[in-house]
C-alpha cells in the first residue's frame, strides 16, 4: 500500500539554525500539506500546496516558514531561523485533489523536530 | 470558524468490552467528519471518514462512527476491544471546499486485560 513517508524521524537544532524537514508524498497525489503537533496539544495546519504553490496557509506559517517541491517526488518544509517554540512533531500529508468535498489526507510517520 | 472537541482526554477499557469515543463539532455547512487512530511513535492512520450518504460508516479494524446531524456528533465505536487498540484517537474536520483540517485533541484510549 502506497504510503507518505518523512525524513528524518528526529531532528535535533540549535536555536536560530535553518532546518529543512522532508516529505515524499503518494506518487499520484497532488495536493500537499504541513501539519504540526506540540506536545501534549492538537494537531494544527500549517500549510497546502497545490500546483506548485501555497493554496492556504494558518497564521501559524510566517514568514520563517517556506514550502517547496524540489522536484517530482520531494516535498520540503524549512525553518529558516529555528525557536525554542518550533519544537513539535511535523506531520506531511497528502491527498488526490478531488475536485469537491474535502479529500481524503494520507499522514507521514511524522518528524520530531527539538529546538535547543 | 470550525472546531472539534473531544470531551475524554483518557478512556481506559477492558479488553474485550466495547468502546465508544466521543466527538462534537461545530461548523456552519456540510462537514466531512475523519477519524484517524495514532499508535505511539507512529504516524497518524486514516480509521474512517464520513462525506455523505449513511449516516453510520463503517472502517477499518473493526471501527465504526455514526453522524448525528442533529447532535453535532460523530462518535466511533468498537463492539470489542482489542489489547492493540490502545493508541490515541483524533476526530477531524474539514470543509466542503479546501483541504485544511481541524482536529479535536485527542482521546487517549488504554486497554487493560
Amino acid at each position: 500500500e502506497p504510503e507518505v513517508t518523512q525524513t528524518p524521524s528526529h531532528q535535533v537544532t540549535q536555536m536560530g539554525q535553518e532546518v529543512i524537514l522532508r516529505c515524499v508524498p503518494i506518487s499520484n497525489h497532488l495536493y500537499f500539506y504541513w501539519y504540526r503537533q506540540i506536545l501534549g496539544q492538537k494537531v494544527e495546519f500549517l500549510v497546502s500546496f497545490y500546483n506548485n504553490e501555497i493554496s492556504e496557509k494558518s497564521e501559524i506559517f510566517d514568514d520563517q516558514f517556506s514550502v517547496e517541491r524540489p522536484d517530482g517526488s520531494n516535498f520540503t518544509l524549512k525553518i529558516r531561523s529555528t525557536k525554542l517554540e518550533d519544537s513539535a512533531m511535523y506531520f506531511c500529508a497528502s491527498s488526490e485533489a478531488l475536485m469537491q468535498g474535502t479529500d481524503t489526507q494520507y499522514f507521514g510517520p511524522g518528524t520530531r523536530l527539538t529546538v535547543l | 470558524a470550525q472546531s472539534v472537541t473531544q470531551p475524554d482526554i483518557h478512556i481506559t477499557v477492558s479488553e474485550g468490552a466495547s468502546l465508544e469515543l466521543r466527538c462534537n463539532y461545530s461548523y456552519g455547512a456540510t462537514p466531512y467528519l475523519f477519524w484517524y487512530v495514532q499508535s505511539p511513535g507512529q504516524g497518524l492512520q486514516l480509521l474512517l471518514k464520513y462525506f455523505s450518504g449513511d449516516t453510520l460508516v463503517q472502517g477499518i479494524k473493526g471501527f465504526e462512527a455514526e453522524f448525528k446531524r442533529s447532535q453535532s456528533s460523530f462518535n466511533l465505536r468498537k463492539p470489542s476491544v482489542h489489547w492493540s487498540d490502545a493508541a490515541e484517537y483524533f476526530c477531524a474536520v474539514g470543509p466542503e471546499y479546501g483541504n485544511k483540517l481541524v482536529f479535536g485533541a485527542g482521546t487517549i484510549l488504554r486497554v487493560k486485560s
